[in-house]
């Protein structure tokens, strides 16, 4: 969606190796978030944040780091790439106030670990 | 996503209507989502509606929520091939800026 990219858009990694996917935004929103999306999970939270150095953990938040140094850029860490990491990751944005009521997605990126 | 349910497929013969049906468990949800997502892109929000509303239409789209029964449904009307795509049903809290999504409901449009 413009306004929020993702990178890579597909990745391909080795059990054990550390990863790090990109979320990039150009709308100065506040919030950003990192969903993982699974068949019959639907999109579940990893982590999110609220500003500048400030995250907090969502419900599958075990195994993945966060960091935002900056307004515009929103990092998630795979520490050590499982199996069961493999996914979709999607980057959400919003900024919560009277014309803006949602999330805005990026297009995801496609995790496979082997 | 486990506080918000979803049937898992619907399938509906062009030119009919879809309608898809959601639950969910908190009674303090400000605001109730429908977002959709076509195969291998991202989810693009199609409509909200308040807690406080009962309806709400929007071209082909009407949302209707019942709240005592904590039931959300989205009807598209003359629905079309391009309609086929996941459909999720989403609802944040009070003070809470994270939203908690169901499964998502797979709409097949059959010719």
């Amino acid at each position: 969606d413009a306004g929020i990219t993702q990178s890579p858009r597909h990745k391909v990694t080795e059990t054990g190796t550390p990863v790090t996917l990109r979320c990039h935004q150009t709308e100065n929103h506040r919030y950003m978030y990192w969903y993982r999306q699974d068949p019959g999970h639907g999109l579940r939270l990893i982590h999110y944040s609220y500003g500048v150095k400030d995250t907090d953990k969502g419900e599958v938040s075990d195994g993945y780091s966060v960091s935002r140094s900056k307004t515009e850029d929103f990092l998630l860490t795979l520490e050590s790439a499982t199996s069961s990491q493999t996914s979709v990751y999607f980057c959400a944005i919003s900024e919560w106030d009277r014309s803006n009521y949602g999330y805005t997605f990026g297009s995801g990126t496609r995790l496979t670990v082997v | 996503g486990e506080d918000v349910e979803q049937s898992l497929f619907l399938s509906v013969r062009e030119g009919d209507s879809s309608v898809i049906n959601c639950t969910y468990t908190d009674s303090s949800s400000t605001y109730l989502y429908w977002y959709k997502q076509e195969p291998g892109a991202g989810l693009q929000l199609l409509t909200y509606i308040f807690s406080n509303m009962d309806m709400k239409q929007d071209q082909r789209l009407t949302v209707l929520l019942n709240k005592k029964d904590k039931h959300l449904s989205l009807r598209i009307a003359d629905t079309q091939t391009g309609d086929s795509a996941i459909y999720f049903c989403a609802e944040i809290y009070s003070n809470d800026y994270k939203l908690s999504f169901g499964a998502g409901t797979t709409v097949t449009v059959r010719a």
